[in-house]
This record gives structure tokens, C-alpha cells and sequence, in this order.
């Protein structure tokens, strides 16, 4: 089955540096992307939704890129704040099973 | 924003114990989810369900019944809780369940097993 490997686990950076988060996955027939992000003692809120036909999506601060060659999604916060200190997941799925497979996280701490 | 609600927040128990964790969703969303969210491993899927009286196995099943008694309520259920079970448990909801939706999570519930 699909797996979701995404890195690094932790990450610290200065306010205003770029913050870049990777996640590889395994099924080339995955066609459905999520970043989703989990603040301090509260739930998951989705970030973004990435179809497999669009290759650069862009949010408010951040950036997410996908790659299907290579099988990798990225998430870019460009310019970090404290208030994007949180921790972050990255979620993949394929086929009609119903299944949606997440990465293991990323603990972001942004300094001020 | 749908809302998701877990209940309790926080649960202590010891080896052995009987321990019930509460979800409901009052968004009319069919499918509701529990996953167990553990460092190194990421959310793992527990048991899911489409509808009332429905359960569906998920990934990581063993040691956990659910059940899902109305359109809103989904139940996790331990009946034997062992250490290994200490956890953050999320509960979610999406509308049709299919993979291209996003998902809908409570604020979680910790549990720790003595």
C-alpha cells in the first residue's frame, strides 16, 4: 500500500525565513494531495487540497509543489511568522479504497 | 466550519480498563473516522464508518471495537486498555468519504494507560 514519508520531524526557524517541508510517497497512481495544520492543543485544519494536474499552488504565505516524477510533495512557508508555529501533515491519496495516508509530521517552531 | 466534537478531552486508566471515547459530528457528514495519532507514526486509521449501524475496518484495528449508534455519534471502544494504547486519539468526518475530500477532526482526546 501507499506510503507517506515526510521530513524533517522538527524544524525551527527565524521569523522571516522560508520553512520547507518535504513528504515522498510511494503510489504513482495517488492523484490527491493535503497539507493540514495542527496548532497547540487544537485539531487538524486543512491548509490546502492539491489535485495531480497542478504542479505549483500557491496560499496566503505559502507555497505548495508537487512533483510526480519524483513523487514529492513540498510545502514552502515563505517569510514564517510565530503564528505558524504548529505542527503539519501532509496527507496523500489514490484509488477508491477510501483511503487517505498521512505523513508523520512536522513540529514547526518559528523564533521570533 | 463543520464541527467535530470528542469527548473527554483527556483520559487516565490503568492495564486492563474499560474505556470509551465519544465523537459526534452535527454536520449531517456520512462517514466518521477515528484515527490514533502517536510520535514517529503519524494519524493511523482505527476504524471508520458510512452511516449508522455501519463499521468499517481500518489499519491499525486491533484491541478497539467502535461503533456507531445515530448519523452523529461514533464510539471508540478498549475494552482490555493496555499501555500500548496510549495515544492521541482524533476523531473525523467527511461528507461522502471519498479520497479526494478533505477531512473534518475533532480536538482529540489523550488517553494514557497506566
Amino acid at each position: 500500500g501507499e506510503q507517506v514519508e515526510q521530513r524533517p520531524p522538527h524544524l525551527s526557524v527565524r521569523e522571516g525565513d522560508s520553512a520547507f517541508i518535504t513528504c515522498t510517497y510511494t503510489d504513482p497512481n495517488s492523484y490527491y494531495f493535503f497539507w493540514y495544520k495542527q496548532e497547540p492543543g487544537a485539531s487538524l485544519q486543512l491548509l490546502m487540497k492539491v489535485f495531480s494536474s497542478t504542479e505549483i499552488n500557491e496560499g496566503q504565505g505559502f507555497t505548495v509543489l508537487l512533483n510526480k516524477k519524483d513523487k514529492r510533495l513540498s510545502l514552502n512557508l515563505t517569510a514564517a511568522h510565530p503564528g505558524d508555529s504548529a505542527a503539519y501533515f501532509c496527507a496523500v491519496s489514490a484509488g477508491n479504497n477510501n483511503r487517505i495516508f498521512f505523513g508523520d509530521g512536522t513540529q514547526l517552531v518559528v523564533k521570533p | 466550519e463543520a464541527a467535530v466534537t470528542q469527548s473527554p478531552r483527556n483520559k487516565v486508566t490503568v492495564t486492563g480498563g474499560n474505556v470509551t471515547l465519544s465523537c459526534r459530528q452535527t454536520n449531517s457528514h456520512n462517514y466518521m473516522y477515528w484515527y490514533r495519532q502517536d510520535t514517529g507514526h503519524g494519524l493511523r486509521l482505527i476504524h471508520y464508518s458510512y452511516g449508522a449501524g455501519n463499521l468499517q475496518i481500518g489499519d491499525v484495528p486491533d484491541g478497539y471495537k467502535a461503533t456507531r449508534t445515530t448519523q452523529e455519534d461514533f464510539f471508540l471502544l478498549l475494552e482490555l486498555a493496555s499501555p500500548s494504547q496510549t495515544s492521541l486519539y482524533f476523531c473525523a468526518s467527511s461528507v461522502r468519504g471519498k479520497t479526494n475530500e478533505r477531512l473534518f477532526f475533532g480536538h482529540g482526546t489523550k488517553l494514557s494507560v497506566l
